[in-house]
């Protein structure tokens, strides 16, 4: 069984701050690791994800998140923040083998952009 | 090509009416699952399904069922509602192991 967690609930920051949303998980099987962005009434969006090669992956707006196996955590951040980052932002894993796409994710971390 | 579409967006039950919410899937993916979303428990998986099977079961009573028809889309039922079952409920589906897409939403109050 895999679990998620993602350490702080709410992060309000200024515009054109730096960000960093923390995200650690459990499992005793590899896993493929996800974020997902979630705007107000809306469903959950794909920001980016990490299957294997380089720990550092990157989206294309920005932020990026790097997969550290040791610390089995994949921390999410952005050099500078907009307002328009303001969202909920899921951390997720699955498990890499196997035939089924079950998503375990974590609470979720509201990240407030103020200006 | 259109993205995961969920009917109805918003319903409105008693508890102890049931409910059916439909998702149809991005052309071409096979695999549909579905998620509760509540602020007190977050995302949980119910099930997921892969041509007209179910793959993968989460745990929930009996009381949610799904099922998937052969053009892929796919329905869950939620039979003698109780006011937890108040939620925002997501389908998801896929193509291949690395990406989920997910829909809009249902959101279900019981009252």
């Amino acid at each position: 069984a895999q679990s998620v967690t993602q350490l702080d609930s709410q992060v309000p920051v200024f515009e054109e701050a730096p960000v960093e949303l923390r995200c650690n998980y459990s499992s005793s099987v590899s896993v493929y690791l996800f974020w997902y962005v979630q705007y107000p009434n809306q469903g959950l969006q794909l920001l980016l994800k990490y299957l294997s090669g380089s720990t550092l992956v990157e989206s294309i707006n920005g932020f990026e998140a790097e997969f550290n196996k040791s610390q089995t955590s994949f921390h999410l951040r952005k050099p500078s923040v907009h307002i328009s980052d303001t969202a909920e932002y899921f951390c997720a894993v699955r498990h890499s083998g196997g035939s089924n796409y079950k998503l375990t994710f974590g609470k979720g971390t509201l990240l407030t952009v103020n200006p | 090509k259109a993205g995961v579409t969920q009917t109805p967006r918003y319903l409105i039950k008693t508890r102890g009416q049931q409910v059916t919410l439909s998702c149809s899937p991005i052309s071409g993916h096979r695999s549909v699952s579905w998620y509760q979303q509540t602020p007190g428990q977050g995302l949980q998986f119910l099930f997921e399904y892969f041509s007209e099977t179910q793959r993968n079961k989460g745990n929930f009573p009996g009381r949610f069922s799904g099922r998937q028809f052969s053009n892929s889309r796919s329905e869950m039922n939620v039979s003698t509602l109780e006011l937890g079952d108040s939620a925002l409920y997501l389908c998801a589906s896929s193509a291949t192991y690395n990406e989920q897409f997910f829909g809009p939403g249902t959101r279900l109050t019981v009252l």
